[in-house]
């Protein structure tokens, strides 16, 4: 059974830092992750799709990594602001018939 | 403006009453989700549709009821019994199953 894992579930840093954000899947048979960010009250955003060829993702501040072998994904994100603070949520799509599996998201609290 | 729209945004429920939530894409998506969203806990899948006129159960159908008879619409029905309704409810889409899934604003249905 695919389980996804997000640690730590909320992360507060001051504004300016990088940082990482981690998601851990048990199966490593998916066919592609991605991330998503949801600001409070609202849907999902989706910030980066990896395909499971694929090791890395870049969109502007944005870079996600995969590791299937290992079952880690990272998203790290450069030069933090404030208007980053939001819920980051990473999804595995299974190679078997392709259903998302959740992560319980990280909290992400950017200091001015 | 292409994207996900769902209505309402809040949504108040008597016990014993049946409602219905809203979903319309025009993105052209073959593929439709409905998930519910709990704090602190990943997204759970209630259905998925993967085409028009078919639509399969997920982890959590019991106490819900869908249809697709269009393309661009897929409501979601909360019955009386679903005992524990009170959720935040989202919608999404995707070109097929295997694609990059995007999603609607969200109804927060709350039981009174």
């Amino acid at each position: 059974k695919q389980e996804v894992t997000q640690i730590p579930a909320a992360l507060s840093v001051p504004e300016g830092e990088n940082l990482v954000l981690n998601c851990s899947f048990t199966d490593s048979a998916i066919y592609n992750l991605q991330w998503f960010r949801q600001d409070p009250g609202k849907g999902l955003t989706s910030l980066l799709l990896i395909q499971s060829s694929q090791r890395e993702q870049t969109s502007g501040r944005l870079n996600a990594s995969l590791d299937k072998s290992s079952g880690r994904s990272t998203l790290y994100i450069a030069a933090s602001q404030p208007g980053d603070s939001a819920t980051y949520l990473c999804a595995v799509r299974r190679s078997s018939n392709y259903q998302l599996i959740w992560g319980a998201g990280t909290k992400l609290i950017i200091k001015p | 403006d292409g994207g996900i729209t769902q209505s309402p945004k809040y949504l108040f429920r008597k016990e014993g009453q049946n409602v219905t939530l809203s979903c319309e894409q025009n993105l052209n998506h073959d593929a439709m989700y409905w998930y519910r969203q709990d704090p602190g806990q990943g997204l759970r899948l209630i259905y998925y549709s993967q085409i028009v006129n078919d639509f399969q159960k997920g982890d959590i159908a019991e106490g819900y009821s869908v249809s697709r008879e269009k393309k661009e619409s897929f409501p979601l029905t909360v019955t009386s019994a679903q005992k524990n309704p009170t959720a935040f409810y989202l919608c999404a889409s995707s070109a097929n199953s295997n694609t990059e899934a995007f999603f609607g604003q969200g109804t927060r249905l709350t039981v009174v």
